[in-house]
């Protein structure tokens, strides 16, 4: 089945710096889909990017479906970013399956 | 409102017992999963039910029976629990926008379940 890596796998800043972090896919993917755990533990939607780029505010995501990597930035970090960043696609193969990665930790110190 | 309430958000229980843990969505969609995430923060999907029919059923012990009365719920039961099972259950939700592969999925909160 497809393989999905993130990195890193942690990521430590000052409030107010900047990070991209990384998604790395095995396989040709018809869906991307980008989370935000916070430390309460709730998964957040930030992104559903099967390919292009996107903005959000402080946030943007971009998807090389091509190359088979998708790429989060975060700008102006705050601590309130803290939490475990996830990458999740489904291959082209399986309609519904959603595969996680393993997850980048984010930790923004004050 | 919340979009997808699970019931209860914690759950301590003895090894053996058997318990239930709720789902609704009030998205009107049409297509819902159980999560399991572990201790190490992986997450990895059990099952998922698409207008109350079973279209993914992974690699889970039977112990664990999903059921959708309806499809805007999903409940996940649990006979004889164990130690292992003690984990985060998310439930999610998606709408079929006749490309499946294009849905987008919705989680609650999470049951932080315990096994003593």
């Amino acid at each position: 089945g497809i393989q999905v890596e993130q990195s890193p796998p942690d990521l430590i800043l000052q409030e107010g710096a900047n990070s991209t972090l990384r998604c790395n896919f095995s396989d040709s993917v018809n869906n991307l889909q980008w989370f935000h755990q916070n430390p309460w533990g709730q998964l957040i939607n930030l992104f559903y990017i099967p390919s292009g780029t996107k903005q959000n505010g402080r946030l943007s995501a971009t998807t090389v479906a091509t190359e088979r990597y998708s790429l989060l930035y975060i700008s102006s970090s705050q601590t309130t970013d803290s939490g475990v960043y996830f990458c999740a696609v489904i291959g082209e193969d399986s309609s519904y399956k959603l595969i996680f990665g393993s997850g980048t930790r984010l930790l923004v110190r004050p | 409102d919340t979009a997808v309430s699970q019931t209860p958000k914690y759950l301590v229980t003895q090894m053996g017992n058997d318990k239930s843990i709720k789902c609704e969505q009030n998205l009107g969609h049409d297509t819902m999963y159980w999560y399991k995430q572990d201790s190490k923060k992986f997450l990895k999907i059990m099952f998922s039910y698409n207008n109350k029919e079973l279209i993914i059923n992974e690699t889970v012990p039977n112990r664990f029976s999903p059921k959708s009365p309806d499809k805007a719920h999903l409940n996940l039961h649990i006979n004889s629990l164990e130690l292992g099972d003690s984990a985060v259950y998310f439930c999610a939700s998606s709408q079929d926008r006749g490309q499946a592969a294009k849905n987008i999925q919705y989680f609650g909160a999470g049951t932080r379940l315990s096994v003593l």
